[in-house]
């Protein structure tokens, strides 16, 4: 059964550093999300991306975030300039199409724990 | 203001009692209601839809607009059960989940 798959599974950095987090997402999917966990708290979403373009974003998608699919496969997500409190888990989830009474579930990615110092 | 509630942090049950993990949202329109589970070390993936009335492992969830609940309910709960459930909306153009803190549900032998 197809699955999205994120790399790397644990990013550690120093603050001020950029990160990019990877995603490939099931192959005949439309729509891309990112959503973040921090640890205790619930999943957040972040933004979502459909036809090479942001469809939505949260209070928490500022400049320093931005998201990009470079090729036919990867959807990636970049901070800029992390933070501490950018420390979290981010799951990448891609679904066929964002409306439709059997086509919209979201299929999630492992995610990816990164750790800010 | 769109938001999920799930009130308990943790449940903890033995093997083949029921189970009830309560969620209550808050939406002004027709939100689309989900369970996801997380089992351990694994990835979050969807356990039901209230769209499908179907039931997934046991498990049944009934929308209710008139308390805004959308409770999972299981009538003998196995240890193989036991993981984060989180419930979830989507508002009626579909896109982004709103997710509750999550419930963790611990099945003791």
């Amino acid at each position: 059964e197809p699955e999205v798959t994120q790399t790397p599974s644990h990013q550690v950095t120093q603050m001020g550093q950029e990160v990019i987090l990877r995603c490939v997402p099931i192959s005949n999917h439309l729509y891309f999300y990112w959503y973040r966990q921090i640890l205790g708290q619930k999943v957040e979403f972040l933004v979502s991306f459909y036809n090479n373009e942001i469809s939505e974003k949260s209070e928490i998608f500022d400049d320093q975030f931005s998201v990009e699919r470079p090729d036919g496969s990867n959807f990636t997500l970049k901070i800029r300039s992390t933070k501490l409190e950018d420390s979290a888990m981010y799951f990448c989830a891609s679904s066929v199409s964002a409306r439709g009474p059997s086509t919209d579930t979201q299929y999630f990615g492992p995610g990816t724990r990164l750790t800010v110092l | 203001a769109q938001r999920v509630t799930q009130p308990e942090k943790l449940l903890s049950v033995f093997k083949g009692a029921p189970v009830e993990l309560k969620c209550n949202y808050s939406y002004s329109g027709s939100p689309e209601l989900f369970w996801y589970v997380q089992y351990s070390r694994q990835r979050l993936q969807l356990l039901l839809r209230h769209i499908s009335r179907e039931s997934i492992k046991g498990f049944t969830a009934d929308l209710n607009k008139g308390e805004t609940s959308f409770h999972l309910k299981k009538p003998f709960a196995q240890e193989e059960d036991s993981a984060m459930y989180y419930c979830a909306l989507t508002g009626n153009q579909g896109g982004k989940l709103i997710f509750g803190q999550g419930t963790e549900l611990s099945v003791k032998p």
